[in-house]
């Protein structure tokens, strides 16, 4: 069965530092992995998806994911971190023709000025 | 903005009460999924809906129902609330059968239902 863990629940930078937001999986098959963040208030916007296509997948607002099979992770990075990133970012995935979502349970990003 | 509106925004019920919320897909979308956001948790998927008929459910019981029509909007419906059905419910379209890149599901803001 597929699972999504998240590393941590909260996360903490400075404006113009980098971000790493942990994601692991566990999966019998090639899973379809997702990135979506959440601003107060408001619903889940994709920011980034794999498929098989590439191993190194970018997304809005400069994030990107590496898929790393070995480790069985896709940590999200932001090369420089905004006021704007602060929100709750969720990892998720889903298995085989499967299109049920399983979501980690979130990691809040606080970015400090 | 991703297409997919939710009514209502916010609507408090008392334990026992029975509701309903509502959901319009994006536009070429023929799928509908819910899932039940607890507060400081990640969204559970409750059940999703293709062409007006259930196509998968997560583990919630039978009193959380379903409706798809033929416009592809789609109903939850919820019977005798409990105190734990409080949440945020999330509703996302997609279009299955499109290819493996494209099938993305699109959420609405969600409704925030308090059960007191």
């Amino acid at each position: 069965a597929q699972s999504v863990t998240q590393l941590d629940s909260h996360v903490s930078v400075s404006e113009g530092t980098p971000v790493l937001l942990r994601c692991n999986y566990s999966s019998s098959y090639s899973p379809s992995l997702f990135w979506y963040v959440q601003h107060p208030n408001k619903g889940l916007q994709l920011l980034l998806k794999y498929t098989s296509a590439a191993t190194l997948v970018k997304g809005i607002n400069g994030f990107e994911a590496e898929f790393k099979k070995s480790e069985t992770s896709f940590h999200l990075t932001k090369p420089s971190a905004h006021m704007s990133d602060a929100a709750e970012y969720f990892c998720a995935g889903t298995q085989g023709g499967s299109e049920k979502l399983v979501f980690g349970k979130g990691t809040k990003l606080t970015v400090n000025p | 903005e991703t297409g997919v509106t939710q009514s209502p925004t916010h609507l408090i019920k008392t334990r026992g009460q029975q509701v309903t919320l509502r959901c319009s897909s994006q536009s070429g979308h023929n799928t509908v999924s819910w899932y039940q956001q607890a507060l400081g948790q990640g969204p559970q998927f409750i059940f999703q809906y293709y062409r007006e008929e259930e196509n998968g459910r997560g583990n919630f019981p039978p009193r959380f129902s379903g409706l798809q029509f033929p416009n592809y909007s789609s109903e939850l419906n919820v019977n005798a609330l409990e105190l734990d059905d409080s949440a945020l419910y999330l509703c996302a379209s997609s279009h299955l059968g499109a290819s493996l890149a494209k099938n993305i599901q699109y959420f609405g803001a969600g409704t925030r239902l308090s059960v007191l």
